[in-house]
């Protein structure tokens, strides 16, 4: 099994819908976790981090952690044509010392107009 | 501006050509790290680097070497570089991975550089 999976998608929404993205891990000691969205080409940026169960609301985004279920997620609303882009899961699992970050393969969102 | 720097962004090379990409951050972070990216495997880490003289291999050091002489510096070392490595390469910089409450630290992402190995 691997440390973070995601569901590689693509994941097709209309504009204006709310996209769900979901991310597992396996290291039950992981404690924190972050949402990076890429552009084709483009390096990641930082969406959203969370280390406490429960929601964590920025803007349009939703991020939730459930420690005992060991997912994440993150909530787009209001999904615009500009979120189109592939977002990455992390996490510095325990097994790493929390000294590396492991990612997930990507979820792939394209928003259609 | 804060930001981290790689060069060069694009190389083309053949196999066993020792090369050398550089990092380098101007945000005094003590932690930096050196990924690739594949198509279907995510990023995955190579290197990373708590502070100066101290390195640790990622999930995907063969082949690879690094060191961190000064802080804002960490360049990435292929000596015999194969076709297998050609990819997508991205430096990071950050002030750690977990702050001692487990907040987690924003990772800061170079540009990328993208080595094509004939």
């Amino acid at each position: 099994q691997k440390e973070v999976e995601q569901n590689s998608g693509p994941l097709s929404v209309p504009e204006g819908a709310i996209a769900s993205l979901n991310c597992t891990y396996s290291d039950r000691g992981s404690q924190s976790f972050f949402w990076y969205r890429q552009y084709s080409g483009k390096s990641p940026e930082l969406i959203m981090s969370i280390y406490s169960n429960g929601d964590k609301e920025d803007g349009r985004f939703t991020a939730q952690l459930n420690k005992a279920s060991q997912y994440v997620s993150l909530l787009i609303r209001d999904s615009q044509p500009s979120d189109s882009a592939t977002y990455l899961c992390a996490g510095p699992p325990f097994s790493g010392g929390y000294n590396k970050l492991i990612f997930g393969a990507g979820t792939r969102l394209a928003v259609h107009p | 501006e804060a930001q981290v720097t790689q060069n060069p962004r694009y190389l083309i090379t053949v196999t066993g050509k020792k090369l050398t990409v550089t990092c380098s951050q101007n945000m005094n972070h003590e932690y930096m790290s050196w990924y690739r990216q594949d198509p279907g495997l995510g990023l995955r880490q190579i290197y990373y680097s708590m502070n100066v003289e101290v390195t640790d291999k990622g999930d995907v050091p063969e082949g690879y070497k690094v060191s961190r002489k000064e802080k804002r510096n960490f360049p990435l070392i292929l000596e015999s570089p194969s076709p297998n490595q050609t990819s997508l390469y991205f430096c990071a910089s950050s002030r750690g991975v977990l702050s001692r409450g487990d907040k987690p630290y924003e990772q800061y992402f170079g540009p990328g550089t993208r080595l094509t190995v004939t």
